[in-house]
């Protein structure tokens, strides 16, 4: 049983590069997110779904563009990297709403240098 | 809006010593109370919870219990092995799936 699925684990970008971070979930779960994970901060929200097709912002979406195609993907676009950006990523997905647990993927590092 | 403080670290522990993780929250509801863990190179995974005042949480020798009079729901463990050696996040959900975190806490336990 996969869970949640990230790819890459590592990358490295150029500042004004873009690239998509992938996220793909094998348990049919509505719900998905992005957070990111930087030192003393904990994590905080990008975008989240709450099923195909619906999408909406977090707390720190600016920089970010998703979509929920499919109940099993949502990718996360960088359009134009910046430094800012360098953090550690990570997808979850959880079954419904109130009190459900939230399953994390590995993890992407992104730097931007 | 909902926050999460959780207690500054990192900490150093020797084995079997008695762990006591501070977690306060503010939330405009009832929200749900959870305890994430994340050993090294791994993603989050779910340590214990509790959802309404009073529950107590417990997993892998760890508890926690909601207290809503202190807004509190802090993680102990009476006795600490190696390998729970990891950072311990405190989070909350409050009416929505969404979850806010707190900074999390680096947890060493030497052997």
């Amino acid at each position: 049983n996969a869970g949640v699925t990230q790819t890459p684990k590592f990358q490295v970008l150029k500042t004004g590069q873009s690239m998509t971070l992938q996220c793909a979930q094998d348990m049919n779960h509505e719900y998905m997110s992005w957070y990111r994970q930087d030192p003393g901060m904990g994590l905080r929200l990008i975008h989240y779904s709450v099923g195909a097709g619906i999408t909406d912002q977090g707390e720190v979406p600016n920089g970010y563009n998703v979509s929920r195609s499919t109940t099993e993907d949502f990718p996360l676009r960088l359009l134009s990297a910046a430094p800012s950006q360098t953090s550690v990523y990570f997808c979850a997905s959880s079954v419904s709403g109130l009190n459900t647990e939230a399953f994390f993927g590995q993890g992407t590092r992104l730097t931007v240098v | 809006g909902d926050s999460v403080t959780q207690m500054e670290g990192p900490v150093t522990l020797s084995e079997e010593a008695f762990l006591t993780i501070n977690c306060t929250y503010t939330a405009t509801g009832y929200p749900s109370l959870f305890w994430y863990v994340q050993y090294p190179g791994e993603g989050l995974q779910l340590l214990l919870k509790a959802t309404k005042a009073d529950d107590k949480g417990s997993n892998k020798g760890f508890e926690a219990t909601y207290r809503k009079e202190t807004t509190s729901f802090h993680l102990e463990k009476g006795s600490v092995q190696v390998s729970d050696s990891a950072v311990y996040f405190c989070a909350l959900s409050d009416n929505d799936y969404k979850l806010s975190f707190g900074a999390g806490t680096t947890v060493t336990v030497r052997a």
